[in-house]
């Protein structure tokens, strides 16, 4: 079973260009999240999709940033416009369904997308 | 901000027991604990979560106070490659709220 997968591993952007970030959860998985992480800190939450669907998008920055996971094909993480600021990685994080007698729920993490904005 | 409070490092001789603790006094009656850890840049790998009975798998056993506000996660015969940053985690498993971790230095 393979695990999360997400491409391109390593992303260079010149500032002002577009980013995609695809993230292909584990199979059975029907929930995707993304963080991002800047140098030296800790993983940030960014949005929490399903298929179709945007669950909660708190974490987003509310300009240039969109995500989505449709329901055919790997989830997208989109940033427009890209400043220097953006330069981080990107982790992508896959989970089953939850409900019934599961109650809680352990996300499993991909390799991440290191993105470097000249 | 986290809901949970780590010491910043720790060190560990390579064989022995690594106890990482972890705060959560205001953790919820469903919450649950969660461990990761990230080596290196690679993205955080799971380790165990547990809610409020001791528990225990192949990589870990992670041990929550009878009150649920802290806990203990034990690697029992830690080796070089345990070196990484630790996070505790509690909530129901939706946006992960992380903090800084523990990063724990097994040493030869």
């Amino acid at each position: 079973n393979a695990g999360v997968m997400q491409n391109p591993r390593h992303l260079v952007r010149r500032r002002g260009q577009e980013a995609r970030l695809r993230c292909s959860p584990m199979k059975g998985h029907s929930h995707v999240y993304w963080y991002r992480q800047l140098p030296e800190e800790g993983l940030k939450f960014m949005v929490y999709l399903q298929k179709e669907n945007i669950i909660d998008e708190s974490g987003m920055p509310k300009e240039r940033f969109s995500a989505e996971f449709p329901k055919e094909g790997p989830s997208i993480l989109r940033i427009q416009q890209v400043v220097r600021g953006d330069s981080a990685a990107y982790f992508c994080a896959s989970s089953p369904e939850i409900g019934g007698e599961r109650s809680y729920n352990e996300q499993f993490f991909g390799p991440g997308t290191r993105l470097t904005v000249l | 901000d986290a809901k949970t409070t780590q010491p910043p490092s720790m060190d560990c001789a390579e064989g022995r027991a690594a106890n990482l603790p972890c705060n959560h006094s205001t953790i919820s009656g469903n919450e649950y604990v969660y461990w990761y850890r990230q080596i290196h840049s690679q993205g955080p790998q799971y380790i165990i979560h547990g809610l409020k009975n001791n528990e225990t798998n192949e990589m870990a056993s992670l041990i929550i106070t009878e009150d649920r506000k802290s806990s203990t996660l034990i690697l029992p015969h830690a080796t070089l490659r345990d070196t990484a940053v630790y996070y505790c985690i509690v909530g129901y498993g939706q946006n992960f709220v992380f903090g800084p971790g523990t990063r724990l230095s097994v040493l030869p």
